[in-house]
């Protein structure tokens, strides 16, 4: 059974912290997501890896960066946090161009 | 640009009735459609693709090329249907992202 774990199912942080949001899957997937979630805009992707070390620009990537050391690894961060970084972030990690498997998401504030 | 429409935001729907919910798409290519569900308090999941050509928990989806069309349904809802639905689209040969609609909730009615 694929297990895709998010460090935090709740984090609360203020403008301009640094913060870090860590991906982890056991299921040794090339592909690993990140994607934030709102109400009326649906998924968007932020940065996709395909490969250690390897990272590509999603849709929204203003304000974030990525790192991806190990396969099974996958952090997202947010430079400086900002109040419009409030949401809910989702990882997911494939195999190939098929199912995304989904982590049970980060709710993060941003006060 | 490819992308994915799903036009209701949110579906109403009386228990026994039946449920559709729509997804149109624009993509040149030859794509992979797939809808998938999350149920209150619970992760994102797939519930079908269209190359499997399943029903999963009564639900079926057909690919209408022509119609550009990927659309949901369902002869007779459950009062556990009730969720939020994305569809989503991949682009076959080319890079491994998926890129979802905005997602309908639907709602069912006692």
């Amino acid at each position: 059974d694929v297990k895709v774990t998010q460090s935090s199912r709740y984090l609360v942080k203020r403008t301009g912290e640094k913060v870090f949001l860590e991906c982890v899957q056991d299921m040794d997937h090339e592909n690993m997501f990140w994607y934030r979630q709102d109400p009326g805009l649906g998924l968007r992707l932020i940065y996709f890896s395909y490969d250690v070390k390897m990272k590509e620009k999603g849709d929204i990537p203003e304000g974030y960066s990525v790192s991806r050391e190990k396969k099974e690894r996958f952090s997202l961060i947010l430079e400086s946090a900002s109040t419009n970084q409030t949401s809910m972030y989702l990882c997911a990690s494939s195999r190939d161009a098929g199912e995304q498997y989904f982590g049970p998401g980060t709710r993060l504030t941003v006060t | 640009a490819q992308r994915v429409t799903q036009p209701e935001k949110l579906l109403s729907v009386f228990k026994g009735a039946p449920v559709e919910l729509k997804c149109n798409y624009s993509y040149s290519g030859s794509p992979e459609l797939f809808w998938y569900v999350q149920y209150s308090r619970q992760r994102l999941q797939l519930l079908l693709r269209h190359i499997s050509r399943e029903s999963i928990k009564g639900f079926t989806a057909d690919l209408n090329k022509g119609e550009t069309s990927f659309h949901l349904k369902k002869p007779f809802a459950q009062e556990e249907d009730s969720a939020m639905y994305y569809c989503a689209l991949s682009e076959m040969n080319r890079d491994d992202k998926i890129i979802f609609g905005k997602g309908t909730r639907l709602h069912i009615l006692p």
